[in-house]
């Protein structure tokens, strides 16, 4: 069974560009989650989206934004590009089973913002 | 606000030795824990958990710890291996499901031989 995937695995960008990050979720999981981290920091829950829609998103600006595709796989967008969205974005996904579901993380994209 | 911490950002062991990782958290809603594993370049992977209504978990050389007077989670490896070098990242959630999931910042385990 593949696990998930995500594209590119690194990035370099400049500021003000505009950049989307994809994911494919496991086979049957129709929830996706969007973590961004920093370097130092946790794991910052950025969205999540299940069926289409997003359910739920975490403090961060408008300018991510992000969507998902009827086959459940998702993209994140970065608009106007800030030197502080350098790190690591990672992608996990889950069966909408019910509360408490574990997350399966792809091994993320690495976006440097220059 | 940062509601789970792991004040250690490193821990190195020596191998066959017990790895002891804290974690503290602030929010009593919380009420789902889970650890991960992390290597490099891979997205961290899910290793144990406990709900609040317990106050241990066990999964072979692993078990979690849950002091909820404390508001504190520990997880204990034995013996550690050097397999187990790492990045380990403590998380918990309130009612509401992964989606709620708050995660600290990770220390590093490095298992020595």
């Amino acid at each position: 069974e593949a696990g998930v995937t995500q594209s590119p695995t690194h990035l370099i960008k400049t500021r003000g560009q505009q950049v989307t990050l994809r994911c494919s979720p496991i086979s049957g999981h129709t929830s996706v989650y969007w973590y961004q981290q920093a370097l130092g920091l946790g794991l910052q829950f950025l969205l999540w989206y299940d069926e289409g829609e997003e359910r739920n998103r975490g403090n961060f600006p408008p300018r991510f934004s992000g969507r998902q595709f009827p086959n459940y796989s998702s993209e994140l967008n970065v608009n106007a590009l800030e030197l502080e969205d350098s790190a690591l974005y990672l992608c996990a996904s889950s069966r909408r089973t019910g509360d408490n579901e574990k997350l399966f993380f792809g091994s993320g994209t690495q976006l440097s913002v220059l | 606000d940062q509601q789970v911490k792991q004040n250690s950002p490193s821990l190195s062991v020596q191998e066959g030795r017990i790895s002891i990782l804290n974690c503290d958290y602030t929010n009593s809603m919380f009420d789902y824990f889970l650890w991960y594993k992390k290597y490099p370049a891979e997205g961290p992977t899910f290793l144990i958990s406990i709900s609040s209504i317990k106050d241990k978990n066990e999964d072979g050389r692993f078990t979690v710890f849950l002091n909820k007077s404390a508001k504190h989670l520990s997880l204990h490896i034995v013996p550690s291996q050097p397999g187990d070098s790492a990045v380990y990242f403590c998380a918990a959630s309130a009612v509401g499901g992964a989606q709620k999931l708050v995660f600290g910042q990770g220390t590093r385990l490095t298992i020595n031989p």
